[in-house]
C-alpha cells in the first residue's frame, strides 16, 4: 500500500518568513495530492491540492511542487502570518481508485508574531 | 454553511457505557468516512461507506460499530468505551468520483 512521509514535525518561523513542508509518497500510482490544514478543535481543511500532471500550483501566499520522478511534494507558504499557526497534513491517493487517501503524520507549524 | 455537521461537539462518557456519534451531510456525495484522530497524530481510518457498501479497516477494534441508514446520515457507535478510545472522531465525505475529503468540526470523546 501507500506510505506517506512527512518532514518536519514541527516547524517554527517567524511572521512574515517563508515555511516549507515536504512529504515523500511510495506508490507511482498515486496521482492526487491534498494539502489540509487543522487549526485546533477543529476538523481538517483542504488548502490546496495539486494532480500529477501539474508540477506547480499557486494560490496566493501557499503553492504546491510536485515531483513525479522523485516521488515527493512540498507545500510553500509565504509571507507567514500568525493566523498560519495550525497542523498541516499532506496526503496521496489515486484519482478515480479507492479514494482512501492516505496521510502524513502532520507538520505542527507556529508562527511567531 | 456547514456541509458536514457533527454532534455533539463534545462528548463525555463513562467507561464502558455506548456511546454514539452522529454526523450528518448536505452535500449529497456518495462516501462517508469516520476517522479517530488521537493528540498530535494523523486522522486513523476506522471504516467509510460507498453508499451503502460498509468497509471495514482490518484494524479497526470490534468494539465499534457504524451505521448509514441514508446519504445524509452516518453514526458511529462505540459498544464499550475504554480509556483508549478518548479521541477526537472525525466524519468526513466526498463525491468518490472527486478525491478532496470535507471534514466536520469532530467530536471530542472523553471517556471517564
Amino acid at each position: 500500500g501507500e506510505n506517506v512521509e512527512q518532514h518536519p514535525s514541527t516547524l517554527s518561523v517567524q511572521e512574515g518568513d517563508s515555511a516549507v513542508i515536504k512529504c515523500t509518497y511510495s506508490d507511482s500510482a498515486s496521482n492526487y495530492f491534498p494539502w489540509y490544514k487543522q487549526e485546533l478543535g477543529k476538523g481538517p481543511q483542504l488548502i490546496i491540492d495539486i494532480r500529477s500532471n501539474v508540477g506547480e500550483k499557486k494560490d496566493q501566499r501557499i503553492a504546491v511542487t510536485l515531483n513525479k520522478t522523485a516521488k515527493h511534494f512540498s507545500l510553500h507558504i509565504t509571507e507567514t502570518q500568525p493566523e498560519d499557526s495550525a497542523v498541516y497534513f499532506c496526503a496521496a491517493s489515486v484519482a478515480g481508485g479507492s479514494y482512501i487517501p492516505t496521510f502524513g503524520r502532520g507538520t505542527s507549524l507556529i508562527v511567531h508574531p | 454553511d456547514a456541509m458536514v455537521i457533527q454532534n455533539p461537539r463534545y462528548q463525555v462518557t463513562q467507561f464502558g457505557k455506548p456511546v454514539t456519534l452522529s454526523c450528518s451531510q448536505t452535500l449529497n456525495h456518495n462516501v462517508m468516512y469516520w476517522y479517530q484522530q488521537k493528540s498530535s497524530q494523523a486522522p486513523k481510518l476506522l471504516f467509510h461507506y460507498y453508499d451503502k457498501d460498509f468497509n471495514n479497516e482490518a484494524d479497526t477494534p470490534d468494539n465499534f460499530q457504524s451505521r448509514r441508514p441514508n446519504t445524509s446520515f452516518c453514526f458511529l457507535d462505540i459498544r464499550s468505551p475504554g480509556l483508549g478510545d478518548a479521541a477526537m472522531y472525525l466524519c468526513a465525505t466526498s463525491s468518490g468520483t472527486a478525491e478532496k475529503l470535507f471534514f466536520g468540526s469532530g467530536t471530542q470523546l472523553s471517556v471517564l
